[in-house]
């Protein structure tokens, strides 16, 4: 059964700072997604990792996948108010297309 | 293209009512989803489809039915509301054979069952 963690589930950092998420997944995946979710809202795609070693950025934001380490990381660099929100990532299950969710890590950017 | 929809936006019920929530997308996708999200446990799929006139359980589906009669539209049925059926729902869709296999998620419904 594949079980996806992630931590820490809060965070509050002070703008300008850098800061890494981190996502564990159970068993074999050969996908990983992050997803951005404000208050009240629904959820926004923001990476899609398809295999060993990828890397994508965009702004602030880069995150990472290692396959081998069932291990992806969400990095965010001299962090900024608007970044403020909840990110989950998520894992598809290999055969099947069903993802499956972390808890989530609620991150709060202070001015 | 209004992308994921979904009806109605808010809704309270009281225990043992019934009700549908509906979700309509314009993407021609042949996967869709239900998940219901609860503070502090991510989205748990509830049920899914693969195709119109197909549906298969998740990882909750105990108190839900669902139906898949057209493509563009995926059914949730609640046939008995249980307070522990609380919770936000959201519907997302797909296409079954793409790369990177996204999935795009409706505004949800946020259900209170008192």
């Amino acid at each position: 059964e594949l079980k996806v963690e992630q931590n820490p589930l809060f965070l509050s950092m002070q703008e300008g700072k850098n800061y890494t998420i981190y996502c564990n997944y159970s068993t074999t995946s050969d996908r990983l997604y992050w997803y951005r979710q404000d208050p009240g809202k629904s959820l926004e795609s923001l990476f899609v990792l398809l295999s060993n070693g990828a890397v994508k950025q965009e702004g602030r934001l880069m995150a990472s996948l290692d396959t081998k380490a069932r291990l992806s990381t969400l990095h965010i660099t001299a962090a900024v108010h608007d970044l403020s929100a909840t990110y989950f990532c998520a894992a598809i299950i290999q055969g099947a297309q069903k993802l499956v969710f972390g808890q989530g890590t609620r991150l709060t950017i202070n001015p | 293209n209004a992308g994921v929809t979904q009806t109605p936006k808010f809704r309270v019920l009281k225990t043992g009512q019934s009700m549908t929530l509906l979700c309509a997308q314009d993407m021609n996708h042949e996967y869709m989803y239900w998940y219901r999200q609860d503070p502090g446990m991510g989205l748990r799929l509830i049920h899914y489809s693969v195709g119109e006139g197909t549906t298969a359980k998740g990882e909750v589906p105990d108190g839900y039915n669902v139906s898949r009669l057209k493509k563009q539209n995926f059914l949730l049925g609640l046939e008995s509301a249980a307070p522990s059926q609380t919770s936000v729902y959201f519907c997302a869709s797909s296409y079954s054979s793409d790369i990177p296999y996204e999935q795009y998620f409706g505004p949800g419904t946020r259900l209170t069952v008192t």
